[in-house]
């Protein structure tokens, strides 16, 4: 099993719609984020979580919320789903301890769109 | 200024030729340098990692930090059909919160 795993996969979903993004780990590592990758742009953070009582926003949280419910597990919401997020989103996982020499492990990321 | 940029290419090379790829940053505060690899529909693979500046080897990679001149780079020797990937820099000043560049895509081919 991957250390990060991403579900689902592939989504396309219809404007206003509601969707969750789910992550799970098993790293053991505390700290989680969510990304999104468009061409051209690179990868933005999108919300990050130190522990499970500490969450972040990123730099583009508008129209995103997020839930840790376990050290484990990170999930990424789309309260109203519009076109603009069509996107690949990617979950990562750090270790405080060992960062600086393992950096990231992200997922296989999930391809959204929105129609 | 952007905190990080990388040209995007994309660029394409012959097999065995020597590939660079660069970035150049802002904030002096940064001091944790990574190269990630990132596949098609995959998601970013760390590849190297380097504190401060210098010079890292591993294998046919090396990556290069001048913290005086705000520019780091990683190389390539003999590259390998199988080097084609987009390569991201990334950045930390030790906030454990990585500043990405946007990505460089290699093409190197047979």
């Amino acid at each position: 099993d991957a250390d990060v795993t991403q579900t689902p996969r592939n989504r396309i979903t219809k404007t206003g719609k509601r969707i969750m993004l789910e992550c799970s780990q098993t790293k053991g590592h505390d700290r989680m984020y969510w990304y999104r990758q468009d061409p051209g742009l690179g990868l933005r953070l999108i919300y990050y979580s130190f522990d499970v009582k500490d969450i972040n926003k990123g730099e583009i949280s508008d129209g995103y919320s997020v839930s840790r419910q376990a050290q484990a597990k990170f999930s990424l919401s789309l309260e109203s789903a519009i076109p603009n997020q069509t996107a690949l989103y990617f979950c990562a996982t750090s270790d405080p301890k060992g960062y600086a020499n393992y950096g990231y492990t992200f997922g296989s990321g999930t391809r959204l769109t929105v129609v | 200024q952007k905190e990080v940029e990388q040209d995007p290419g994309p660029l394409s090379v012959p097999e065995g030729a020597i590939v660079s790829l660069n970035c150049t940053y802002s904030n002096s505060a940064f001091q944790y340098f990574m190269w990630y690899r990132q596949y098609s529909r995959k998601g970013p693979e760390l590849l190297m990692y380097t504190y401060s500046s210098g010079n890292k080897e591993d294998g046919r990679f090396t990556a290069q930090v001048d913290k005086s001149s705000k520019y780091i780079s990683l190389f390539i020797r003999d590259s390998q059909p199988s080097d084609s990937a987009t390569y991201l820099c990334a950045l930390s000043g030790g906030s454990e919160k990585l500043v990405f560049g946007k990505g460089t895509k290699l093409t190197v081919n047979p």
